[in-house]
């Protein structure tokens, strides 16, 4: 139980573009999710906060029209990332927990690169 | 700001030998993770300490917390080559947020 997906695994993109990333709860209700980005050799930093049919919490020095979050049902969270960089390539991650369950429950990540 | 420090960032240790991550955090919190993380891939779930004292074991670590020294421990006993990879440890900072640790970098030797 309490799988998390991620779509697509990977993606390669160009500058300039736009890439939306999928992040899905499998067998629970997820009314909480979470963004992080994990550079090369580096830990995770977590992006926003997304609870369902609400707007997206974005932690301080993370621009919110950049990085888009849609947290559209309890079982799916989009980010899209605006107007790619080069600096935007990252690892992607994101978490899921259910009510005031203290557990999260990571998704296997996004590759972003963008060329 | 809460700011989450751990040491060592690397070890490199022999196959059989017991060795201690440590996990300082700045400001008070109710609970601490620890994850595991294998190149390339995300995050593993290994311990949720939600209060003082909490002592957790699964196989060959152990992690432990004193809130009252802001202080968790990861400890490895008898360290085998499989247990090769990043350790993270991560404290809610309110809301289930997380901020994680620098990570530690453990390499197993046979």
């Amino acid at each position: 139980g309490a799988v998390v997906s991620q779509h697509p695994s990977w993606v390669i993109c160009k500058s300039g573009t736009s890439v939306k990333i999928e992040c899905r709860s499998l067998d629970f209700q997820a009314t909480t999710m979470f963004w992080y980005r994990q550079f090369p050799k580096q830990s995770l930093m977590l992006m926003a906060t997304s609870n369902e049919g609400s707007k997206a919490t974005y932690e301080q020095g993370v621009e919110k029209d950049k990085f888009l979050i849609n947290h559209a049902s309890l079982t799916l969270s989009t980010l899209t990332v605006t107007s790619a960089h080069p600096e935007d390539s990252s690892f992607y991650i994101c978490s899921a927990s259910q009510g005031s369950s203290y557990e999260q429950y990571f998704g296997p990540g996004t590759r972003l690169t963008v060329t | 700001e809460l700011k989450v420090e751990q040491n060592p960032l690397f070890l490199s240790m022999q196959e059989g030998k017991n060795y201690t991550i440590y996990c300082n955090y700045s400001t008070t919190s109710d609970r601490l993770y620890w994850y595991r993380q294998d190149p390339g891939k995300s995050l593993e779930s290994l311990f949720v300490l939600l209060s003082n004292g909490a002592v957790k074991q699964e196989g060959r670590l152990m992690a432990s917390l004193d809130t009252k020294a802001r202080l968790s421990t990861l400890h490895i006993t008898a360290a085998v080559h499989d247990l090769s990879a990043t350790y993270f440890c991560a404290v809610d900072k309110g809301g289930s947020r997380l901020t994680f640790g620098e990570g530690t970098q453990l390499t197993v030797n046979p």
